[in-house]
């Protein structure tokens, strides 16, 4: 079975152009999780995605990100435009079951962003 | 309001001796307390959970964690350390019987030393 996959597993950008992340959660998770880790900084949560529908977006930084997921499969994380701070690494997770304590959530191995 | 403190960004052990990382956690509510490990180029993988069935909670690779809520810890130890537990570990929390995020730590990466 595959796991979550990002794409790209590195970008590097300058500061001011627009780049789209992407994630493919486990085939028939419903549950779609962004997170975000700063260098040096703890893992933190962006946004939750029900199917197609945002369940939770208050850990996105700002309207510079914009998340989607259409169809509710794959999901894109845009930044435009991109500046310095928002350089780390961006982990997507998914799960089957709703509550993030309750069942076990599976990782991607993330997207370094990189802002120059 | 929950957050999770990790004692010691790096840690070194020699192989074959005991690894302990510490994690204390802060919570309002009863936790689900999580460590997830993270081996380079791969993405994070959970290494086991408390959810308040035993304290003493065993995970994959013989890690164990102990639960105390006195001392509201969540430490993570293994008895012998191999050249394949160098990784990055986070500690993370939960609010149990709530629907809500996980917090994670900042991490602490384990060397080891031959």
């Amino acid at each position: 079975e595959a796991g979550v996959t990002q794409f790209p597993s590195h970008s590097v950008i300058e500061k001011g152009q627009t780049v789209t992340l992407r994630c493919d959660p486990i085939s028939g998770h419903d549950n779609l999780y962004w997170y975000r880790r700063v260098m040096g900084k703890e893992i933190k949560f962006l946004l939750h995605f029900v199917k197609e529908s945002k369940q939770d977006e208050s850990g996105m930084p700002n309207n510079r990100f914009l998340a989607e997921r259409t169809g509710g499969t794959y999901s894109t994380l845009k930044v435009q435009p991109a500046e310095l701070e928002d350089s780390g690494v961006y982990f997507c997770a998914s799960s089957q079951v709703r509550r993030q304590g309750s069942e076990k959530l599976f990782f991607g191995s993330g997207t370094q962003l990189s802002v120059l | 309001a929950q957050s999770v403190t990790q004692l010691g960004s790096h840690v070194s052990v020699s192989e074959g001796a005991l690894v302990l990382l510490r994690c204390n956690y802060s919570s309002s509510v009863p936790p689900y307390l999580f460590w997830y490990v993270q081996y380079p180029n791969q993405g994070l993988q959970l290494l086991l959970k408390y959810t308040s069935a035993a304290t003493l909670v065993k995970g994959i690779n013989d890690f164990e964690a102990e639960f105390k809520k006195s001392e509201t810890s969540f430490h993570l130890t293994k008895p012998s350390a191999h050249m394949s537990d160098a990784a990055e570990y986070f500690c993370a929390v939960s609010p149990m019987n709530r629907d809500d995020k996980i917090i994670f730590g900042k991490g602490t990466r384990l060397h080891i030393l031959p």
